[in-house]
């Protein structure tokens, strides 16, 4: 079965520039999620969908974060304008449904440099 | 708040050896518990999760953890390493509630030496 696909691999930015990743889940998942890992830390939750829906984007830096799930299958994340502390990996996961024991399938990420 | 605290965030241990990854929790319900493996270049990968039945739990790779309610912790350990175990684990814990959040550590890199 295909894995989470997510591109591109790697992006380098200047500061205030905008950048955009893409994420398509395994074919069937409902459950969407957009994680940021900085480095030195774990990923932390930034939006989850269910389908085309936000179930939770409590921690998404809605200023400059901005996410979608058009027809409830691939998504984008875009970042406007990006800041230094931006700089991480972008994980992309999906879930075949929303529930506190779902197994998680994550994506390689997108190693996003931020100067 | 949930939260998980990962102790030692480099182990190394030599092939053959035990691997003992730490991890400790905070909840005022009990939780439900997971361990993830990272791989170089690869996504996250569900190792094992514990979900309130058996409190040893066995997982992928010849993994397990053990659930102590007493001790807070959920440690990953396996009886003897290999080579292909050097990886980035993360130990995370889920929200009680239906959206499934996951709260992750901050990792622990494990080497294995020759």
């Amino acid at each position: 079965e295909a894995g989470v696909a997510q591109s591109p691999r790697y992006k380098i930015i200047e500061k205030r520039q905008s950048v955009a990743f893409w994420c398509n889940p395994i074919s069937g998942h409902a459950t969407l999620y957009w994680y940021q890992q900085i480095l030195g830390q774990g990923p932390k939750l930034l939006i989850q969908f269910q389908n085309n829906g936000v179930v939770d984007d409590s921690q998404l830096p809605k200023d400059r974060f901005s996410a979608e799930r058009l027809k409830g299958v691939d998504s984008t994340l875009k970042i406007q304008p990006a800041k230094l502390e931006d700089s991480a990996v972008y994980l992309c996961a999906s879930s075949l449904r929303t529930g506190v024991i779902e197994k998680l399938f994550f994506g390689s990420g997108t190693q996003l440099s931020v100067l | 708040a949930q939260s998980v605290t990962q102790l030692g965030s480099h182990v190394s241990v030599s092939e053959g050896a035990l691997v003992l990854l730490r991890c400790n929790y905070s909840s005022s319900v009990p939780p439900y518990l997971f361990w993830y493996v990272q791989y170089p270049n690869q996504g996250l990968q569900l190792l094992l999760k514990y979900t309130s039945a058996a409190t040893l739990v066995k997982g992928i790779n010849g993994f397990e953890a053990e659930f102590k309610k007493s001790e807070t912790s959920f440690h990953l350990t396996k009886p003897s390493a290999h080579m292909s175990d050097a990886a980035e684990y993360f130990c995370a814990v889920s929200e009680r509630s239906n959206t499934g959040k996951l709260i992750f550590g901050q990792g622990t890199t494990l080497q294995v030496k020759p």
